[in-house]
Parts: C-alpha cells; structure tokens; sequence
C-alpha cells in the first residue's frame, strides 16, 4: 500500500542551525502538508503546497520555514534558524485532491533543538 | 476561528466492548468536514472516518461510527467490539471545505484497550 515516508525520524539541532525535513509524498498526490504537534498539545497546521506554490499557510510558518518540492518527488520543510521552541513532531501529509477527501500522514520527524 | 474540543484526555475499554469518544467543534460554516484519526505508537496519522456536514446520514466504517449532531456541534466516534489494535490516540479534526486545504485538530483521547 502506498505511504507517505519522512526522514529523518529524529533529527537533533544545535539552536540557530539550519534544518531540512524531508517527505515523499505519494506518487500520484497533487497536494502537500506540514503539521507539527509539540509534546502534549494539539497537531497544528503550518503550509501546504499545490502547483508548485504555498496555497495557504499559518501564522506559525513565518519567514524563518520554507517549503519546496525540488525534484517533483520530495517535498522538503526547511526551517531557516531553529529556536528551542521548534523542538516538535512534525508530519507530512499527501493528498490526491482538496482535503476533504483524505490526507495521508507520514511517520512524522521528531525534532529536537538544543 | 474554527476550535475542536476534545474533552476526554484519556479513556479506556475492555476488548470486545463499546467506547464513545467526543468531539465537539465551533464554526460558522454551513458546509465543511469532520474527520476521526487514529495514532497508534507508530506515530502515522490514519483516516479512521470522515464526515461531510451536509450529508444528514451518520458515517459508518465497519467496527466505526459517528454520532454527528450538526445543531450541538458533536461529532463523536464509536468503537464496537474494541480490539486491542484500537489502543491509540485518537483525534478528532475539522475543515471548513471553503477552499481551505488545513485540517484543525482536537488535542486528541487516548484510547486504552484492557484485555
């Protein structure tokens, strides 16, 4: 069965650091998600992706993410210069249409920032 | 702002019995979607069961189901015959279908399953 698959599963970072998180959605998915869920609270929205372009983001994707699908199969999540308060799960996700058919989550990467 | 609300921060069952898990969300829509997922340890996020608001009848899948009350606002989920592959968190999430692609997430049950 098809599925989403992220790497790393962990990823530790030095604060101020570059990251890159890493997805490949599923092949014939046209849409594409990043949610994070910090220990104990709820799973957030942060951007997805459609047609090569961000089409809707929160407010917690601020300048310091940003996405990009450079080869047409990975979908990457860069955070620019990581605080400790990005130390999270963050999850991919796929779509083959608008959400309202079905996401597909990946694994999730756990991010820690030190 | 659309909110999800999960008040039941952990419950647990015995296999082979029922478990009622609720949901309640806010929103001014008239259309949009509700939607259950399961997160085993595995940590991968699965569809359980999906609602559209229009649609008056309650979505069914297999040993799941919902209670859908679009006048409370409740959406809550129903595990028959609890298995103990059902033990996960289980979150309940929102979209508004408005051309919106973000899902809004309740902050999730965890689901016991007592042999």
């Amino acid at each position: 069965e098809p599925e989403v698959t992220q790497t790393p599963s962990h990823q530790v970072t030095q604060m101020g650091q570059e990251v890159i998180l890493r997805c490949v959605p599923i092949s014939n998915h046209l849409y594409f998600y990043w949610y994070r869920q910090i220990l104990g609270q709820k799973v957030e929205f942060l951007v997805s992706f459609y047609n090569n372009e961000i089409s809707e983001k929160s407010e917690i994707f601020d300048d310091q993410f940003s996405v990009e699908r450079p080869d047409g199969s990975n979908f990457t999540l860069k955070i620019r210069s990581t605080k400790l308060e990005d130390s999270a799960m963050y999850f991919c996700a796929s779509g083959a249409g608008q959400l309202s058919t079905e996401a597909f989550f990946g694994q999730g990467t756990r991010l820690t920032v030190v | 702002a659309q909110t999800v609300t999960q008040s039941q921060p952990e419950m647990s069952v015995q296999e082979a019995e029922t478990v009622t898990l609720s949901c309640t969300y806010d929103t001014s829509e008239s259309d949009y979607y509700l939607f259950w997922y399961k997160q085993p340890p595995s940590r991968q996020m699965i569809l359980v069961i999906r609602q559209e608001a229009y649609k008056q009848q309650n979505a069914t899948e297999n040993r799941f189901s919902v209670n859908f009350q679009k006048a409370a606002k409740s959406f809550s989920l129903k595990i028959s015959d609890s298995q103990l592959g059902d033990a996960a968190m289980y979150f309940c999430a929102y979209n508004n279908g408005a051309g919106s692609y973000q899902l809004t997430f309740g902050k999730g049950t965890k689901l016991s399953v007592i042999p």
